[in-house]
C-alpha cells in the first residue's frame, strides 16, 4: 500500500526565512509521480508540481526549490526569501502507474501548516 | 468554465438526510475524482470516473455513498441516511485523460451533518 508522511505539522517561520517542507513516501511500484499541493485558507488546492519516478533532476523555479532522491523515498520542497502569502497547508502526494500517472488516484499526507510571519 | 465547480460550497443536514454534492469539471476533461478531506487531514481519495464510467470506486467508504457521472462532465456525489461521521469537506478534481499538469481542484463542499 502507499503512503505519504509528512512528519512536520506545523512550521512558523519569519518572513524572508527559507523553510524547508519534509515529505517521505512508501510505495511498491517501480513507476509513480509525486506532486506538492499548496492550500491557501480559501480551502482550494494548488497545484504546484509533478515529478516522475524516473526523474530524479532537482529544480528550482523562482522562490521554489525541490529535492527528490529516490534513494531515501523523500520529496522535500524548499521555499526561499518566504512571505507572508505563503502561509497556508502543504500537501504531499504520491499516485501509482508512470503511464496513467495523471489519473490515477493520489494518497496524500497529512499536510504541513506553514505561518510566516511579517 | 475556467475552472472546477462545485455546488453547493456550503451543506447543513439533519443526521439520516440524504444529501447530493455537484462537481462541474473544466470542459473537456475526461477524467473526474472525488475525495474527502477531514479536519486536520489530507484528502482521501472516494472516486475516479474516466467518461461515464466509475473507474476505482474503491475509496467509497460504504453502500451509503453513491456517485454518478451520466453524460461524462458533470458529476452528483450522493450520500444516503448521512452520519455525523460524514462531515467533511468533499473535494471534486478534473484532469485531461493524458495530460502533464496535475489535477485541477475545486474549492470543496463543506458538509455539516447535525
Amino acid at each position: 500500500a502507499q503512503k505519504v508522511t509528512q512528519a512536520q505539522t506545523e512550521i512558523s517561520v519569519v518572513e524572508k526565512e527559507d523553510v524547508t517542507l519534509d515529505c517521505v513516501y512508501e510505495t511498491r511500484d517501480t513507476t509513480y509521480y509525486l506532486f506538492w499541493y499548496k492550500q491557501p485558507p480559501s480551502g482550494e488546492l494548488v497545484f504546484l508540481i509533478r515529478r516522475n519516478s524516473f526523474d530524479e533532476q532537482n529544480e528550482i523555479s523562482g522562490r521554489y526549490s525541490w529535492n527528490f532522491q529516490k534513494s531515501t523515498s523523500s520529496f522535500n520542497f524548499t521555499i526561499t526569501a518566504s512571505q507572508v502569502v505563503d502561509s497556508a497547508v502543504y500537501f504531499c502526494a504520491l499516485s501509482e502507474g508512470f503511464y496513467t500517472g495523471a489519473n490515477s488516484k493520489l494518497t496524500f499526507g497529512k499536510g504541513i501548516t506553514l505561518s510566516v510571519r511579517p | 468554465g475556467a475552472g472546477v465547480s462545485q455546488t453547493p460550497s456550503n451543506k447543513v443536514t439533519e443526521k439520516g438526510k440524504y444529501v447530493e454534492l455537484r462537481c462541474d469539471p473544466i470542459s473537456g476533461h475526461t477524467a473526474l475524482y472525488w475525495y474527502r478531506q477531514s479536519l486536520g487531514q489530507g484528502p482521501e481519495f472516494l472516486i475516479y470516473f474516466q467518461g461515464t464510467g466509475a473507474a476505482d470506486d474503491s475509496g467509497l467508504p460504504n453502500d451509503r455513498f453513491f456517485a454518478v457521472r451520466p453524460e461524462g462532465s458533470v458529476s452528483t456525489l450522493k450520500i444516503q441516511r448521512t452520519e455525523r461521521g460524514d462531515s467533511a469537506v468533499y473535494l471534486c478534481a478534473s484532469s485531461l485523460s493524458q495530460g502533464a499538469g496535475g489535477y485541477t481542484f475545486g474549492s470543496g463542499t463543506r458538509l455539516t451533518v447535525v
